[in-house]
């Protein structure tokens, strides 16, 4: 099974910070990766799928890069309603396994 | 707008059995592969199973191979998990998911059902 590092864990920012998450995958998968956002007591929404196409209605300042075995989400400009949990997800191959997940916190 | 709503969750003691039930509305689900993903209290995400649009094939996390089942009634709009042999570590909110058109990408879910298994 393909194993997916995120990086932090846990993160401290302030509004309108420039937040970079990072996910690493034990094999390389391409571009089959998917970002994730997840709000307490929510379902998780697609943010980025394909690595880096911005899923409809998502705020351009989410994007997302890489290929192979590494990956970065990124947030331009940190918005009150960003701070939540990240999981990126590889669907490369079955099983889809899911990252550890990102808690992006208030500073 | 596309809706999804998980039903079926509850209590069941370990070695027991629930069927988890996901109606779709708002698309053409007999178009689309769906997914079952999980959530244990306080943990992160893990992905279930997933089955084609047809049901033609079916493929599960090495955790729940040989106990859990995905299928699909295409005819009422209906995605399910049976799930035995229950055990602790199943102790989740099951979500179910449509895949993107574009790609087996996890693009609408629904809300959860909570399964707590506990003698």
């Amino acid at each position: 099974d393909i194993q997916l590092t995120q990086s932090p864990s846990f993160l401290s920012a302030s509004v309108g910070d420039r937040v970079t998450i990072t996910c690493r995958a034990s094999q390389g998968i391409s571009s089959y990766l998917a970002w994730y956002q997840q709000k307490p007591g929510k379902a998780p929404k697609l943010l980025i799928y394909a690595a880096s196409t911005l899923q409809s209605g998502v705020p351009s300042r989410f994007s997302g890069s890489g290929s192979g075995t590494e990956f970065t989400l990124t947030i331009s400009s940190l918005q009150p309603e960003d701070f939540a949990t990240y999981y990126c997800q590889q669907l490369n191959s079955y099983p889809f396994t899911f990252g550890g997940g990102t808690k992006v916190e208030i500073k | 707008q596309v809706q999804l709503v998980e039903s079926g969750g509850g209590v069941a003691q370990p070695g027991g059995s629930l069927r988890l039930s996901c109606a779709a509305s708002g698309f053409t689900f007999s178009n689309y592969g769906m997914h079952w993903v999980r959530q244990a209290p306080g943990k992160g995400l893990e992905w279930v199973a997933f089955i084609r649009y047809d049901g033609s094939d079916k493929y599960y996390a090495d955790s729940v191979k040989g106990r859990f089942t995905i299928s699909r009634d295409n005819s009422k709009n209906t995605l399910y998990l049976q799930v035995n042999s229950l055990r602790g570590e199943d102790t989740a909110v099951y979500y179910c998911a449509k895949r993107l058109s574009s790609g087996s990408y996890l693009d609408y879910w629904g809300q959860g059902t909570l399964v707590t298994v506990s003698s």
